[in-house]
């Protein structure tokens, strides 16, 4: 089946050691989008991607960075994690000629910080 | 700009009583609208969506919802609850004006008493 996948689904990681989510799909979708979702609040829009084309959220913090080497992955690297930043961080995508309105997401990465 | 408003945090229904779970939006133009569902510890899962097609919409696992752009609202039904359908529900708008970025309301949690 088509599907967005997260690896991995629980990531512990220390106060400001360098950490990479990473998101991959297989629905061949243009777009892709890091939600960054916190207890019992909406998903947050951190950045996506339009192709190659990186758009950033006003107010995404510097410590937040993406990459997208090719159309099925992308990946959040999060710099010196601060005990702010855990969360669960939701990857989705959309495209493809009939969605391009429609979000598809993947399970998530619960992010601990210790 | 685009809004979602879903009214009421937690709503409480009894096993095999109606469900229904409020959201108004705000779009200055014909807008996409969508119901999410999220477990604990998942992802969002799609319910349904409306995407200017019939104003009634069904969805998976029984949900249904009704576009009224009248009232600008999009509230989700289901005629008999199931202990399986306790979990968070979120309400979302997107339009092509807004370049289609979704807008999610701040969520629903549903409990289902037996």
């Amino acid at each position: 089946d088509a599907m967005v996948i997260q690896n991995p689904r629980y990531q512990v990681t220390q106060f400001g050691k360098p950490v990479t989510l990473s998101c991959s799909q297989t629905l061949n979708h243009n777009v892709m989008y890091w939600y960054q979702q916190k207890s019992s609040q909406a998903p947050k829009l951190l950045f996506h991607y339009y192709d190659k084309d990186f758009n950033n959220e006003a107010d995404t913090p510097d410590n937040f960075q993406s990459r997208r080497p090719n159309t099925s992955f992308c990946f959040l690297d999060i710099r010196s994690p601060g005990l702010g930043d855990a969360a669960m961080y939701l990857c989705a995508t959309s495209g493809g000629s009939l969605s391009q309105e429609t979000q598809y997401f993947g399970p998530g990465t619960r992010l601990l910080v210790l | 700009a685009q809004s979602v408003t879903q009214l009421g945090s937690h709503v409480s229904v009894s096993e095999g009583a109606l469900v229904l779970l409020r959201c108004n939006y705000s779009s200055s133009v014909p807008p996409y609208l969508f119901w999410y569902v999220q477990y604990p510890n998942q992802g969002l899962q799609l319910l349904l969506k409306y995407t200017s097609a019939a104003t009634l919409v069904k969805g998976i696992n029984g949900f249904e919802a009704e576009f009224k752009k009248s009232e600008t609202s999009f509230h989700l039904t289901k005629p008999s609850a199931h202990m399986s359908d306790a979990a968070e529900y979120f309400c979302a708008v997107s339009d092509q004006a807004g370049g289609f970025k979704t807008i999610f309301g701040a969520g629903t949690r549903l409990f289902v008493k037996a």
